[in-house]
């Protein structure tokens, strides 16, 4: 079956330094990959979305890769803030449901 | 803009009873979505709806039935809950072409079950 799987342990960064994240699918080859931002308590926001054709994507701080031939998908913060705390879910669309399935989350902590 | 709501926030359920989760998005979106999200599992899909009058099952149906009867409504009901129905409830909705596909969540209703 189609999985996908973040590290579940959690990553503790020194503010400044570069946060990188992991995601990990088997069993397909999604049309594209999805990142969101979850806070305690709040529900997931909508960060960025890399396409199978695309190698690299950013937005402001935010940069991520997708590597279909490791079926990874790589989620770099550069000069990490500790508002930036936060757990991060990647998402991949499924192929027999046309719908998302979610990572388990990767919770940052950026220490100041 | 409100964007998604949910209600209620917060319900302490026995076994056996019901009851009804409200959604509601004010961003005309076609598409609605109900998860459920335990720890160490990630956000599961429990159903879903591409339209007013149409619904669909997710990943993890069972236990659970939805009703959209407006386009900005979509209900979740839990006709006998179980304690394996504790767990946090979000309720996501997007538009039809959305060039992204980013769906916009609510805050989730967190509903335990004795």
């Amino acid at each position: 079956s189609q999985k996908i799987e973040q590290n579940s342990e959690a990553l503790n960064i020194q503010e400044g330094k570069t946060a990188t994240l992991t995601c990990n699918y088997t069993n397909y080859s999604p049309a594209y990959l999805q990142w969101y931002r979850q806070d305690p308590g709040r529900g997931p926001v909508f960060l960025l979305l890399i396409r199978e054709n695309e190698k690299e994507k950013r937005k402001e701080r935010l940069k991520v890769t997708f590597d279909t031939t490791l079926k990874q998908s790589l989620f770099h913060i550069t000069a990490s803030q500790p508002a930036d705390s936060a757990t991060y879910l990647c998402a991949m669309l499924g192929s027999n449901t046309g719908k998302l399935i979610f990572g388990q989350g990767t919770t940052l902590q950026v220490k100041p | 803009n409100a964007g998604v709501t949910q209600t209620p926030k917060f319900r302490v359920l026995k076994t056996g009873q019901s009851m009804t989760l409200l959604c509601a998005q004010d961003m005309n979106h076609e598409y609605m979505y109900w998860y459920r999200q335990d720890p160490g599992m990630g956000l599961r899909l429990i159903h879903y709806s591409v339209g007013e009058g149409t619904t669909a099952k997710g990943e993890v149906p069972d236990g659970y039935n939805v009703s959209r009867l407006k386009k900005q409504n979509f209900l979740l009901g839990l006709e006998s809950a179980a304690p394996s129905q504790t767990s946090v409830y979000f309720c996501a909705s997007r538009h039809k072409r959305d060039r992204v596909d980013e769906q916009f969540f609510g805050p989730g209703t967190r509903l335990t079950v004795l």
